[in-house]
C-alpha cells in the first residue's frame, strides 16, 4: 500500500499517447513537487521527471509531467517498444515525514 | 561521470544486522547541495525510501525504519553506508543507493538523478 495511488497497469500501441495518473492528498502531492521514475525490467530506476514537469538532460521530450491539486500525471507520446517499463511517482509527505513512492504503473506496448 | 556501486552482505540471518556500502566515483559525497539516499524494493513490490545523508553528514530517516537505521559517511573513502538492525524476512529486498540535488524534505529537491545498480539482500536462516 502507498499514500500515492497509481493504476497497476496500462497499455498502448506504438505511436499512441498514454497517460499515467498518480493520486495523493494535501499532505503530499498537494503541497510538494512530484518526481517520476522509469524502471526497465531488471534495472535500477531512472529519473524521468523532476519538480512536476522538468525533464533531466537526456530524457526525450516524448515524456511530460503535470500536476493539478492533489494529483499528478505522466504522459508518454509517440509510445515506443523501449518504453515498456514500470513508472512510479514520488513526492514528500508532510504527515508521514517521508519521501513516498507510488506502487508503480506497468506500461505494456502491444 | 558520477557512478554509485553498492556492496555488502547478500545473505543476512534474522535478527542480525544488514550492512551495505555505496562507493561513489566521479564525484564527491561532500559536494555541497547534494544528498545521498538509500532506497529498497522488496520482490514484486514498489520502492521504499529508507533515508538520506547530506553532504555535511546530517541524516534523515524514514520514521517507519528510524529505530533500526544508521547511515554514515566516510569522506576519506568517498562512500556512505547503511546499517539496518534486527532484520526480518520483510527486509528482503534489492537495496539501491542514489544521489539527489537537494534533499527529499527540502523545498528545492530535484529527484534522485543517479542510482547504483542495486544489490540483493536476502534475510534467511
Amino acid at each position: 500500500q502507498s499514500v500515492l495511488t497509481q493504476a497497476p497497469s496500462t497499455s498502448g500501441t506504438p505511436g499512441q499517447r498514454v497517460t499515467i495518473s498518480c493520486f495523493g492528498s494535501n499532505s503530499n502531492i498537494g503541497g510538494n513537487s512530484v518526481n517520476w521514475y522509469q524502471q526497465l525490467p531488471g534495472t535500477a530506476p531512472k529519473l524521468l521527471i523532476h519538480t512536476n514537469n522538468q525533464r533531466p538532460s537526456g530524457v526525450p521530450d516524448r515524456f511530460s509531467g503535470s500536476k493539478s491539486g492533489t494529483s499528478a500525471s505522466l504522459a508518454i507520446s509517440g509510445l515506443q517498444f523501449e518504453d515498456e517499463a514500470d513508472y512510479s511517482c514520488a513526492t514528500w509527505d508532510d504527515s508521514l515525514n517521508s519521501y513516498v513512492f507510488g506502487m508503480g504503473t506497468k506500461v505494456t506496448v502491444l | 561521470q558520477l557512478q554509485l556501486q553498492e556492496s555488502g552482505s547478500g545473505l543476512v540471518k534474522p535478527s542480525q544486522t544488514l550492512s551495505l556500502t555505496c562507493a561513489v566515483t566521479g564525484g564527491f559525497i561532500s559536494s555541497v547541495a547534494y544528498s545521498w539516499s538509500w532506497i529498497r524494493q522488496p520482490p514484486g513490490k514498489g520502492l521504499e525510501w529508507i533515508g538520506y545523508i547530506s553532504h555535511n553528514g546530517n541524516t534523515y530517516y524514514n520514521p517507519s525504519l528510524k529505530r533500526r537505521v544508521t547511515m554514515l559517511a566516510d569522506r576519506s573513502r568517498n562512500q556512505f553506508s547503511l546499517k539496518l538492525l534486527s532484520v526480518t524476512a520483510a527486509d528482503t529486498a534489492v537495496y539501491y543507493c542514489a544521489r539527489s540535488r537537494g534533499a527529499p524534505n527540502e523545498f528545492y529537491f530535484y529527484g534522485m538523478d543517479v542510482w547504483g545498480q542495486g544489490t540483493t539482500v536476502t534475510v534467511s536462516s
